[in-house]
């Protein structure tokens, strides 16, 4: 199966600072890689994802590239926030974008 | 996009015994997964809940003790069975809808909190 690497898995910043978020993947035939961000006690929430034709995608302060070669993608977070405080899931799927694997996380602190 | 629901939110069981978890969705998603997750821990896929058939099971999960059913295309249930204390987490199941505001992707509901004593 799909074996999906994320790092770091904490990461702390200053307000207003940039936060990036890597991703390696195992199986080529993935094509889909989507974005979770799941705050305390709540279930995650798709924030961006991105298909493998696509190489970048932008929306607001969060952007994700995918290097399909080097099988991994990242997510880029500009003028963070406190409320950006969260714990970060990347995940890849194949199969027709259904049966997702995850990473590990990634636990980002904001400080204000 | 898709709303789901889960039940209980939580619970504290007994060792031995069994629980069986509900989730609805409001509306027919195509796929439907469970997933465990430990405390500060990743999702771990446990099976995807085939509607009308038996459940896929990923490594390391079997029917005897995740039995799963979906008879139709917005409900599924989780059963623990003879839980132990390693089966505490949070159990969250998930529908993939296809044509969402994202083109494609999951949704999750809220989780199910488990404590196994």
């Amino acid at each position: 199966g799909e074996n999906v690497e994320q790092h770091p898995s904490t990461l702390s910043v200053q307000e207003g600072d940039s936060a990036v978020i890597k991703c390696t993947y195992s199986d080529s035939a993935s094509n889909y890689f989507p974005w979770y961000k799941q705050e305390l006690g709540k279930r995650p929430q798709l924030i961006i994802d991105i298909r493998s034709n696509v190489g970048e995608k932008k929306d607001q302060r969060i952007a994700v590239t995918l290097n399909k070669t080097a099988k991994h993608f990242s997510l880029h977070i500009t003028e963070t926030q406190p409320e950006d405080s969260a714990v970060y899931f990347c995940a890849a799927s194949i199969n027709n974008f259904n049966k997702f694997y995850f990473g590990s996380g990634t636990k980002l602190n904001v400080k204000p | 996009s898709a709303v789901i629901s889960q039940k209980p939110s939580r619970d504290i069981c007994q060792r031995g015994t069994s629980l069986t978890i509900q989730c609805q969705v409001d509306s027919q998603v195509t796929m439907m997964f469970w997933y465990r997750q430990q405390p500060g821990q990743s999702l771990t896929l446990i099976a995807t809940a085939n509607q009308g058939s038996e459940a896929t099971y990923e490594s390391g999960f079997v029917i005897d003790k995740f039995p799963i059913s979906r008879p139709n295309l917005t409900f599924s249930t989780l059963t623990v069975s003879n839980m132990s204390p390693e089966d505490s987490s949070i159990y969250l199941c998930s529908g993939y809808l296809a044509g969402g505001p994202k083109v494609e992707t999951q949704y999750f509901g809220p989780g199910t909190r488990l404590l196994v004593l």
